[in-house]
């Protein structure tokens, strides 16, 4: 099988610009979760889907959404980014909202200048 | 959620075993133990997770204190590749709170 996909790896946006990440879980994974990972803080929670629904969100501003197609393919969304959003993101999937197991994809990294 | 505290850092060497603690005093009686580490320029991996007895698989084994206020990650022989930063998380895992919540982690280095 293959694993957690994040496209683009690496990004680099302007100030005020807005962007979209992707992430495509695992084959018959359908919760995705989305983490941000910044030296400062370490990994914080964002958010998780599951069957195209938000089940849970992280205390990150409304400028970060989200959202899951019905193939589980999920994307997140930055507006208006802002310096402090550079970071590494990481997508993690698993089977289901039961299951432990959360699978990371390796990230992509968005520097914004 | 309740937290955990681990050391900075440990060292070790090449094929001797490594114990990594891991302090979760406020531990709640339905908060997992979970492990996962991360290697340089990867995301997360999960290594192993247990409530209250000992658990072992082929990555590691996961010794609980019987208070659970503690617990420890055994690497049985540490290789160049063990070489990570290894998380300690406490999760609810019997409700809907899927979230992992991710401290500091502790830097594990490997000497050959």
């Amino acid at each position: 099988k293959a694993g957690v996909t994040q496209t683009p790896r690496y990004l680099i946006k302007t100030r005020g610009q807005q962007v979209t990440l992707s992430c495509s879980p695992i084959s018959g994974h359908r919760s995705v979760s989305w983490y941000q990972q910044t030296p400062g803080q370490g990994l914080q929670f964002l958010f998780e889907y599951f069957s195209e629904t938000q089940r849970n969100k992280g205390n990150f501003p409304g400028r970060f959404s989200g959202r899951q197609f019905s193939n589980s393919r999920s994307e997140m969304n930055v507006s208006t980014l802002e310096l402090g959003d550079s970071a590494l993101y990481l997508c993690a999937s698993r089977e289901s909202t039961d299951d432990t197991e959360a699978f990371f994809g390796q990230g992509t990294r968005l520097t914004v200048v | 959620d309740a937290k955990t505290t681990q050391p900075n850092s440990m060292e070790s060497n090449e094929e001797e075993p490594v114990h990594l603690p891991c302090n979760h005093s406020t531990i709640s009686g339905t908060d997992y133990i979970h492990w996962y580490r991360q290697l340089p320029s990867q995301g997360p991996e999960y290594v192993i997770h247990g409530l209250t007895s000992n658990v072992n698989n082929r990555m590691a084994s996961l010794a609980i204190a019987e208070d659970r206020k503690s617990s420890t990650l055994i690497l049985h022989r540490a290789t160049l590749r063990d070489a990570a930063v290894y998380y300690c998380i406490l999760r609810d895992d019997t409700g809907a709170n899927s979230k992992l919540t991710f401290g500091k982690g502790i830097t594990l280095s490997v000497r050959p």
